[in-house]
């Protein structure tokens, strides 16, 4: 299984609304990403978790809160968000390092939630 | 992070190679040369990377000058389905966490 898998494909909340998004891998990957994507725009890190503990925080705003529950899992809670928050919300994971030796770290991308907020 | 440089759009005809550049004069020595592209309303994904060497794979090769100063995507044999944004991303050997910093990437569209 080399999937990442994004639930659900599309959202619209209110700005008043608590909401997440969810993100799973089953390929044993150590390190899992999310990543905001604007229209016509690259895709920017958001954070990084690494080993189930946050490892970047890319000066995200407090109304996004990231939560890895375990190693296969990576959760984005939603809270207060504003119009301007609208976009593809992108995860990712990647191997990760171990014993600090060096392995192929490409990473895997889900296809993505689209977040529209009113 | 070293920046990178890429040609906004690039069109190729169907069946022929497409080669896409990218300049990255800052890199250092350390640092990988990674490519992805994203087709329209998918997440992007891995094609290539390398360090110093040429490098090939079932999806493409990469051609990385002596001075590691720019390099090249090679897609052999272009189909529609090549159609998509190209990212060339330059990654520090980090232990522990990949940050990639993607820019604006080359537009390749692949033309019947």
């Amino acid at each position: 299984d080399t999937e990442v898998t994004q639930t659900p494909k599309h959202l619209v909340m209110g700005m008043t609304n608590k909401k997440s998004l969810k993100c799973e891998q089953h390929m044993g990957h150590r390190a899992m990403y999310w990543y905001k994507q604007k229209a016509k725009k690259p895709p920017e890190l958001m954070f990084v978790y690494s080993y189930e503990k946050l490892s970047i925080n890319e000066s995200v705003p407090s109304r996004f809160s990231p939560e890895c529950p375990n190693s296969s899992l990576l959760n984005l809670h939603l809270h207060a968000l504003q119009p301007e928050d609208s976009a593809l919300y992108l995860c990712a994971s990647s191997q990760g390092i171990l014993r600090r030796v060096r392995t192929d770290n490409e990473q895997f991308f889900g296809p993505g939630t689209r977040l529209t907020v009113l | 992070d070293a920046k990178t440089t890429q040609p906004t759009s690039m069109d190729c005809a169907e069946g022929r190679a497409a080669n896409l550049p990218c300049n990255h004069s800052t890199i250092s020595g350390n640092e990988y040369v990674y490519w992805y592209r994203q087709i329209h309303s998918q997440g992007p994904q891995y094609i290539i990377h390398g360090l110093k060497n040429n490098e090939t794979n079932e999806m493409a090769s990469l051609i990385i000058t002596e001075d590691r100063k720019s390099s090249t995507l090679i897609l052999p044999h272009a189909t529609l389905r090549d159609t998509a944004v190209y990212y060339c991303i330059v990654n520090p050997l980090n232990f522990g966490n990949e940050k990639l910093t993607f820019g604006t990437g080359t537009r390749l569209t692949i033309i019947p």
